[in-house]
């Protein structure tokens, strides 16, 4: 089993739509949680971390994460053209490790 | 602030030659990370250090490959020899687990690596 599993996609929702993106961990001791961005031929970049059990907002994300299920999303509201690109889940596991699930890809579709 | 540089951008080179990668973390980040990124596998750590000690390199596909941190402002990723499946994205990130970031890597442009 893999560390991280995301489901690679493409996930295509039309302009203005609520894009859900999943991912579940096998490593219980893991304590962080980050949703990176990357875009063809770029290098992928934070756009939004988690640390404990909720919901964590910022502008049109969401983070979800459930302990408990071993499990982390992220929401996008109004979902853009722009914000096609490739969604990387990733986890700290003990020591600092940061390991990667093969990401979901998106597609917005104007 | 300037952020995580690398070079080469591109490199192409022959199967049997030695490439080395470069990376400049961002200056006060103690954590230092390369990654290897391609299609099949998505991206691998490869090894990651701390205030310039390697602490966890069981990502290094085999002997081949090295990675040195002689001090807080450089890494070197060395291959040798080079093999065509080792044609790939290196990306190279730092971070800083203290404060509000904590565990937050920022990345570099990368270097992409064609052997032939």
């Amino acid at each position: 089993q893999k560390e991280v599993e995301q489901n690679s996609g493409p996930l295509s929702v039309p302009e203005g739509a609520i894009a859900s993106l999943n991912c579940t961990y096998s490593d219980r001791v893991s304590q962080s949680f980050f949703w990176y961005r990357q875009y063809s031929g770029k290098s992928p970049e934070l756009i939004m971390s988690i640390y404990s059990n909720g919901d964590k907002e910022d502008g049109r994300f969401t983070a979800q994460l459930n302990k408990a299920s071993q499990y982390v999303s992220l929401l996008i509201r109004d979902s853009q053209p722009s914000d096609s690109a490739t969604y990387l889940c990733a986890l700290n596991t003990g020591g600092f490790k940061t390991i990667f699930g093969a990401g979901t890809r998106l597609f917005v579709k104007a | 602030d300037a952020g995580v540089i690398q070079s080469p951008r591109h490199e192409v080179t022959e199967m049997g030659q030695e490439v080395t990668l470069r990376c400049k973390p961002i200056s006060g980040h103690d954590y230092l990370f390369w990654y290897r990124q391609t299609m099949m596998r998505g991206l691998e750590l490869l090894i990651y250090f701390n205030n310039n000690v390697p602490i966890d390199d069981s990502g290094m596909p085999e002997d081949r490959f090295s990675a040195k941190m002689p001090n807080a402002s450089f890494s070197t990723l060395k291959i040798q020899p080079s093999e065509p499946r080792d044609s790939a994205v290196y990306f190279c990130a730092s971070s800083s687990f203290s404060g509000r970031a904590s565990g937050e890597l920022f990345f570099g442009e990368g270097s992409r690596l064609t052997v032939l």
